[in-house]
């Protein structure tokens, strides 16, 4: 069954701090893995998926299949990271099915 | 255009009404979904239609009935709803590939009263 992980219902840092979101991950294959971000009033959105290994805002993703981990990271928060971060998985094959994690509010003080 | 646009923002409706909800989107995408959100959870799948048949229904009551009249639109009809059923409802589209980007529209906000 896929299920997905985000231990962390707040996270507040400091502006200028390292942040570091935590998404767990089960799953009997070789999963897809993105980070979905709900800022205030807007709608949900991708903010980055592990196969293009790009870094979006500052944030970077590792899937990190031994641990079965995507940790979302940035080494220095600003206030406009302040939203909710959701990690969410599907599977490479067959019916895009999208299990998302319970989400976490990341709040970014001055 | 780029956006998947959901009609009506918001709405409120009573337990007897019948209403649709609509979703649009013009990106070429040939998977569409339904999910519902409530208050400070993640969205939750309802139905998923590729190339225009249903493919999932995650065990949805039947009073929401969704339908996919062609390539670009996704209605979800509402019908006998329940104050429970209140929530935020999200349409999103994806190219028809398992592993695909999900497009999320902005959500109709529902009041069932």
């Amino acid at each position: 069954a896929q299920r997905v992980t985000q231990p962390e219902k707040l996270l507040s840092v400091f502006k200028g701090a390292p942040v570091e979101l935590k998404c767990n991950y089960s799953y009997s294959g070789s999963p897809e893995l993105f980070w979905y971000v709900q800022y205030s009033r807007q709608r949900l959105q991708l903010l980055l998926r592990h196969i293009s290994r790009e870094s979006i805002k500052g944030f970077t993703a590792d899937l990190n299949k031994g641990e079965t981990s995507f940790h979302l990271k940035k080494p220095f928060a600003q206030e406009e990271d302040s939203a909710m971060y959701y990690c969410a998985l599907s599977g490479s094959t067959g019916f895009q099915k999208l299990v998302f994690g319970t989400g976490t509010r990341l709040l970014v003080s001055p | 255009d780029t956006e998947v646009t959901q009609t009506p923002k918001h709405l409120v409706m009573g337990m007897t009404n019948k209403k649709s909800l609509k979703c649009e989107q013009h990106m070429g995408h040939r998977a569409m979904y339904w999910y519902k959100q409530k208050a400070k959870k993640p969205p939750e799948l309802m139905f998923v239609y590729s190339y225009e048949k249903l493919s999932i229904n995650e065990s949805v009551p039947s009073r929401f009935s969704p339908e996919c009249p062609n390539s670009s639109l996704l209605n979800l009809h509402l019908h006998a709803l329940q104050p429970e059923d209140s929530a935020l409802y999200l349409c999103a589209s994806s190219p028809a590939r398992a592993g695909e980007t999900q497009y999320f529209g902005p959500g109709t906000r529902l009041l069932v009263l």
